[in-house]
């Protein structure tokens, strides 16, 4: 199993362009997250999803969009690039069943810079 | 708001020091991770604790869940370089949402 895969792991971005972050996981999880982590800080939860179809906001969701059309892949993305969204952004997944979350297992994350 | 803080945000200390650091809440939660991560990779899961003042061990790592399910602190016992890293703790509610703090960050000198 390759786990948690993202793409790019690096890009560099001009203010007010569009991309998007591949996130895909091949252990059937069901949970999917999105996380920003700048410099010597911790994760800050942008978007997740509980199952294909269903996604919610977390703390910071302002300048971005997900989906989760199949259970493997779960895509960011970043309209109009702001400098403040220069970060790593890491995804990750996890498989959980009623109240416990199970281990969240992290991509390698994606180095983006804006400028 | 900030749902978690974590403390000390920085520790350095000398290899073969005991350390404890802290995971505190204003909310109760059904569940608590921690994690540690290096530079340039993504976090690793150390541990889950689910009932309140329930203690796990893992090595010279020893994890403690506050009794009102609040908190939970991190203790290290003769600590080595190889426990440099940062330190996360994650908050998870019934809805599957975790949320992190902001980490502590720990340097062990040889």
């Amino acid at each position: 199993n390759a786990g948690v895969t993202q793409t790019p792991k690096f890009r560099i971005l001009k203010i007010g362009q569009s991309m998007t972050l591949q996130c895909t996981q091949d252990m059937n999880h069901n949970y999917m997250y999105w996380y920003r982590q700048d410099p010597g800080m911790g994760l800050k939860l942008i978007y997740y999803s509980v199952g294909a179809g269903i996604t919610d906001k977390g703390e910071v969701p302002n300048g971005y969009n997900v989906s989760r059309s199949t259970t493997e892949d779960f895509p960011l993305r970043l309209e109009l690039a702001a400098p403040s969204q220069t970060s790593v952004y890491f995804c990750a997944s996890s498989k959980t069943t009623g109240v416990t979350t199970g281990e969240l297992f992290f991509g390698e994350g994606s180095r983006l810079t804006v400028l | 708001t900030q749902l978690l803080e974590q403390s000390p945000q920085f520790l350095s200390i000398q290899e073969g020091e005991n350390l404890t650091v802290y995971c505190n809440s204003s909310s109760v939660f059904s569940s608590l991770q921690w994690y540690r991560q290096e530079p340039g990779e993504g976090p690793v899961l150390l541990v889950t604790v689910v009932t309140g003042g329930e203690v796990k061990k893992l090595k010279r790592l020893t994890f403690q869940f506050g009794d009102a399910r609040k908190d939970s602190s991190l203790h290290i016992t003769a600590a080595q370089p190889g426990d440099t890293g940062l330190y996360l703790c994650a908050l998870n509610t019934n809805a599957g949402k975790s949320t992190f703090g902001d980490g502590t960050t720990l340097t062990v000198k040889p």
